[in-house]
């Protein structure tokens, strides 16, 4: 069985600082690995997606994630945050990339930015 | 126009009531799925199908019919709507791989009272 974890629920910044939220995975074969976002009121959109080519995944609106194995981490950072950021994250973890397979998602983290 | 749409967006329905809730896809993907989001719980699978009347239960199933007798129409439908089944649902598709992960619709807001 898979599962991820995203620790903090409620995560605030100040405009123009660092964002990262965290996202830890467990996989009994190689994961593959997905953040979306969500603003309110609508449905979710790939952020971008870990599927075992580089490590350093950059996705858009200036976000990335790195994936550690050693660490099964995939966290999401972004180097300056906007206000137009703020929104729930979810990180997802598939075990393949076949059609069949299904995403497992974490129970989300709220990103607030702060002027 | 191509996509994926939900309807109703909002519905309030009533203990003991039947409620359809209908997603339909452009794309021709042969993969659709249904969740349902609650707060704590993130993104919780109810179905999902591989094809035309190919479906199969995901993680909290209960309470729940799905159908898809045409590949871009996949209805859920409450038997016997309950206050539980309060919730946000969202449907979603994809190709024949997740390498592109799934497009989601806009989501259904469903109040039992």
């Amino acid at each position: 069985a898979q599962s991820v974890t995203q620790l903090g629920s409620h995560v605030s910044v100040s405009e123009g600082a660092l964002v990262l939220l965290r996202c830890n995975y467990s996989s009994s074969v190689p994961p593959y690995l997905f953040w979306y976002v969500q603003y309110p009121n609508q449905g979710l959109q790939l952020l971008l997606k870990y599927t075992s080519a580089a490590t350093l995944v950059k996705g858009i609106n200036g976000f990335e994630a790195e994936f550690k194995k050693s660490e099964t981490s995939f966290h999401l950072t972004k180097p300056s945050a906007h206000m137009s950021d703020a929104a729930e994250y979810f990180c997802a973890v598939s075990d393949g990339v076949g059609g069949g397979n299904k995403l497992t998602f974490g129970t989300g983290t709220q990103l607030k930015v702060e002027l | 126009d191509a996509g994926i749409t939900q309807s109703p967006r909002y519905k309030i329905t009533e203990t003991g009531r039947q409620v359809t809730l209908m997603c339909h896809q452009t794309w021709s993907h042969s993969y659709m799925f249904w969740y349902r989001q609650d707060l704590g719980h993130g993104l919780r699978l109810i179905y999902y199908s591989a094809a035309a009347d190919i479906t199969d239960k995901g993680e909290v199933p209960d309470g729940y019919v799905v159908s898809r007798s045409k590949t871009e129409n996949f209805p859920l439908t409450l038997e016997s709507a309950t206050r539980s089944q309060t919730s946000v649902y969202f449907c979603a598709s994809s190709g024949t791989g997740t390498g592109n992960g799934y497009t989601f619709g806009s989501g259904t807001r469903l109040t039992v009272v």
